[in-house]
Parts: structure tokens; sequence; C-alpha cells
């Protein structure tokens, strides 16, 4: 199984800061990548597919990079809506998985 | 716009077996990964496993193999409903189920949305 490593596992931060949330591969996954919010009590959302395709009606905050086997997700000015849990997922193999998750807190 | 709902017994007794079913409704379920994930009280995302229903009896399924074989995803596509049984569960499969689904554009694949609101699944005798 490809093993995903996030990091930091949870951050404080104000609003208008800029968040950069780190998802690492055990492997390359050739951008298979995507990334999650959750919010409390509720289902994820998908923010970004293939690595840096941005979902339909996702704010332009949100962006995501990376390739090989680090990736990052970026939100350039945190609003009070965006604190939450982000979650990467790799679909580079036909056993997809999971990071363990980064729960961005208010400082 | 699909939209997806879980159905099922939010109480399970340990040694039976959970099942749980997903209705679709707003889209057709061919052509995609339609995908079971969990997730135990406090912790993070656990995928199950996924069945790609390719029409008639065309199907293709993969599960996360720390379920040691006891996961089956299964389509009626005669309902547009998707499911999944997981045989002699314990405590330990105490979580929130989600069903959603799998999509791809071309060759990438593997993002999943949109999500079921879940449903709890307790196991406790």
């Amino acid at each position: 199984d490809i093993q995903m490593t996030q990091s930091p596992t949870s951050l404080s931060a104000s609003v208008g800061d800029r968040v950069t949330i780190t998802c690492r591969a055990s492997q390359s996954i050739s951008n298979y990548l995507q990334w999650y919010q959750q919010k409390p009590g509720k289902a994820p959302k998908l923010l970004i597919y293939a690595a840096s395709s941005l979902q339909s009606g996702v704010p332009s905050r949100f962006s995501g990079g990376g390739s090989g086997t680090d990736y990052t997700l970026t939100i350039s000015s945190l609003q009070p809506e965006d604190f939450a849990t982000y979650y990467c997922q790799q679909s580079y193999t036909t056993l997809w998985t999971f990071g363990q998750g980064t729960k961005v807190e208010f400082k | 716009q699909v939209q997806l709902q879980e159905s099922g017994p939010g109480l399970v007794k340990p040694s039976e077996t959970l099942s749980l079913t997903c209705t679709v409704s707003g889209g057709s379920i061919s052509d995609y990964y339609w995908t079971w994930i969990r997730q135990s009280p406090g912790k993070g995302l656990d995928w199950i496993g996924y069945i790609y229903y390719s029409g008639s009896t065309n199907y293709n399924t993969n599960y996360n193999p720390s379920l040691k074989s006891r996961a089956t995803i299964s389509v009626d596509a005669s309902k547009n409903q998707f499911s999944l049984k997981l045989r002699s569960v314990t405590a330990a499969d105490t979580a929130v189920y989600y069903c959603a689904k799998g999509d791809h554009s071309g060759s990438w694949y593997g993002w999943i949305d949109p999500w079921g609101q879940g449903t709890l699944v307790t196991v406790s005798s």
C-alpha cells in the first residue's frame, strides 16, 4: 500500500494568514492526489483533484501543487469558514489511501 | 446533480454482518467508482473499497487489504443502488460510514465527489 503522511498534524492560524499543508507519499504517485476539507459532523468536501485542479465551486484562495512524492495545499488568505480538517488522498494505485489529516485551528 | 444517501441498521452485534445500502439519485450508476469510506469516532478517513460498474454484468472491485477479505461491495443497477457488507464485525468497526462517487476523466481518476451525509454504525451487544 502507498502510505500518505501529512504535516503538520495541526496548526494554529489567524484570519488572513497564508497556510500550507504538506502531504508526502511513500512512493511517487504522479499527481494522482486529491485534497478534501471536513468540518465537524459533516462529510468531506473535495477541494483539489489531480494535484492542482480546483473543483468547481471551490474558492480560488485554495490551490494545490507538487509532484512525485510531495504535494501541498495552500490557502492564500485564511477565512473564518476555512477552519476545518484537511485530508489528502492518493488514487495512483487501485488501493486508495488517505493521509491522517491536518486540523487548522484558530489562533 | 448526483446525490447519495446511506441506509441501514445503526446497531450491529459483534460477529454479525454489517449491511449498508447507498441510493444514488440524479445520475447513472454506470461508469463510476462507487466507494465506501468510514471514519471511527475522532479519527481520520479510512477507505474501504469501491466497485466500478460499467453495465450489464461488468464490474471491478477493490478493497482495503486491512479488512482481511471481510468486505463485499455490490451494485443493483435496477435500483440505482450499491451496497456494503462487512462480515464478522467487532467494536473496532464502529464508525460513520460514507458512500461516495469516485470520478474520472481521461487518464485521471479517483477523486471522490460527492459524498453521502454518512451513517453511524455502532457494533455492540
